[in-house]
């Protein structure tokens, strides 16, 4: 298994266009977690998937974000009519259910909003 | 709100120095991780403490959890510009410190 894995890697929009990521998590990892990291800070907490139940989502997604993980493996992440606030580093991680404390971060996607 | 405060925002050293980074908070946690974060990549675990009072090393790092869970601190021994990165720490409660940017100097 090579680990979390995000695509795209970069995404460059323009400000109103709706954008869609995708993470798949290292195989058989029941929680799934989605983050967003802008320059000089940690990542911030999104959402949370154990399997394909979504449990917790943070204030910070707003009304615009939506994630899903339809069958408990890969998860997507969208944003509706982006704004350049949302320009950021959109993180994903999963953890086997053994070691919930433990997470395993994909390289990212760069989300630019123009 | 829990928070998690890390110091220093950064440092940077020459090779061969000793360092040590601090991640505090006001709230207990069960356990407490260590990353280490590169430009363009995601955090990569280095550590996680669980008990209070606990030491771990890793080679040339040196991590402690304090003995009431609420801090823990990162030593690097003779730092090598490998180390170079962010550090950042994370907790149960899936908090993150804004980090410590580190660069080593050769």
């Amino acid at each position: 298994d090579t680990g979390v894995s995000q695509n795209p890697r970069h995404k460059i929009t323009k400000r109103g266009q709706n954008v869609t990521f995708r993470c798949d998590p290292i195989s058989e990892h029941n929680r799934l977690y989605w983050y967003r990291q802008t320059l000089g800070q940690g990542p911030e907490f999104l959402t949370y998937f154990q399997n394909e139940a979504q449990l917790e989502k943070s204030r910070l997604l707003s009304d615009r974000f939506s994630a899903e993980r339809p069958k408990g493996s890969f998860s997507t992440l969208e944003i509706q009519r982006t704004e350049q606030g949302d320009s950021a580093m959109y993180l994903c991680a999963s953890s086997p259910s053994h070691s919930l404390d433990i997470q395993y971060f994909g390289a990212g996607t760069r989300l630019s909003v123009l | 709100t829990q928070l998690l405060e890390q110091s220093p925002q950064f440092l940077s050293i020459q090779e061969g120095e000793n360092l040590t980074v601090y991640c505090n908070s006001s709230s207990v946690f069960s356990s407490l991780q260590w990353y280490r974060q590169e430009p363009g990549e995601g955090p990569v675990l280095l550590v996680t403490v669980v008990t209070g009072g606990e030491v771990k090393k890793l080679k040339r790092l040196t991590f402690q959890f304090g003995d009431a869970r609420k801090d823990s601190s990162l030593h690097i021994t003779a730092a090598q510009p490998g180390d170079t990165g962010l550090y950042l720490c994370g907790t149960d409660k899936l908090i993150f410190g804004t980090g410590t940017r580190l660069q080593v100097f050769p």
